[in-house]
């Protein structure tokens, strides 16, 4: 039964540039979330898809959009980047019909920008 | 937004030793979720309480959900190496937006 997968595992961009980072949910899962990590501090919600649509957004820019395809796969999209935007990106994926079901983390994606 | 203060911050302790830590928060959750985090992973969930002062295991760690909604607490018993990490509590105050504690630091001294 596979995890959560994410891709890639690490990115090194420059400031301005455009990233875009990738998420398989868990078998069985059909609601994706991101997040920030940044280095010594929790988790921080970026947004949640489910249905192919953003349900839920946390305090992020714009700069930050996502999408989430048929088989429940998802990307996120990052523009314009920041020095500020060097963090983890996790992914969690959960089931939308069991309300407040633990969510599952992939091993997320460094992204560190010079 | 949202806090979840957790405490303490870090702890060092030597192996076999019990541990206690804790989270509040300052709105009602009605899910508290607690993880553990290790270097160069995502992070992995230990425990989910759901009901008020519920008390849950999983091997030997023990979490309560607090009887105000507003805390949760993490006990890991007899320590071992393995059990190094950063340790977090979450939940949902509302709807699906999970929120994250500060994180305590864990490390066992053989």
């Amino acid at each position: 039964d596979a995890g959560v997968t994410q891709s890639p595992t690490h990115l090194i961009k420059t400031r301005g540039q455009q990233v875009t980072l990738r998420c398989s949910p868990k078998s069985g899962h059909d609601t994706v979330s991101w997040y920030q990590q940044a280095l010594g501090q929790g988790p921080q919600f970026i947004f949640q898809y489910y249905e192919e649509e953003e349900r839920q957004r946390g305090n992020f820019p714009d700069r930050f959009s996502g999408h989430q395809f048929p088989n429940y796969s998802s990307e996120l999209n990052v523009n314009a980047l920041l020095l500020g935007d060097s963090a983890l990106y996790l992914c969690a994926s959960s089931l939308r019909g069991a309300p407040n079901q633990p969510q599952h983390f992939g091993d997320g994606t460094r992204l560190s920008i010079l | 937004g949202q806090q979840l203060n957790q405490s303490p911050q870090s702890m060092f302790i030597q192996e076999g030793e019990d541990v206690s830590m804790n989270c509040t928060s300052s709105s009602i959750f009605n899910t508290w979720l607690w993880y553990k985090q290790e270097p160069g992973e995502g992070p992995v969930l230990l425990i989910a309480l759901y009901k008020a002062g519920e008390l849950t295991s999983n091997g030997r760690l023990t979490a309560q959900f607090g009887i105000t909604r507003k805390d949760s607490f993490l006990n890991i018993s007899a320590s071992i190496p393995s059990d190094v990490g950063i340790y977090f509590c979450a939940g949902p105050p509302t709807g699906n937006q999970f929120y994250f504690g500060t994180g305590t630091s864990l490390t066992v001294i053989p």
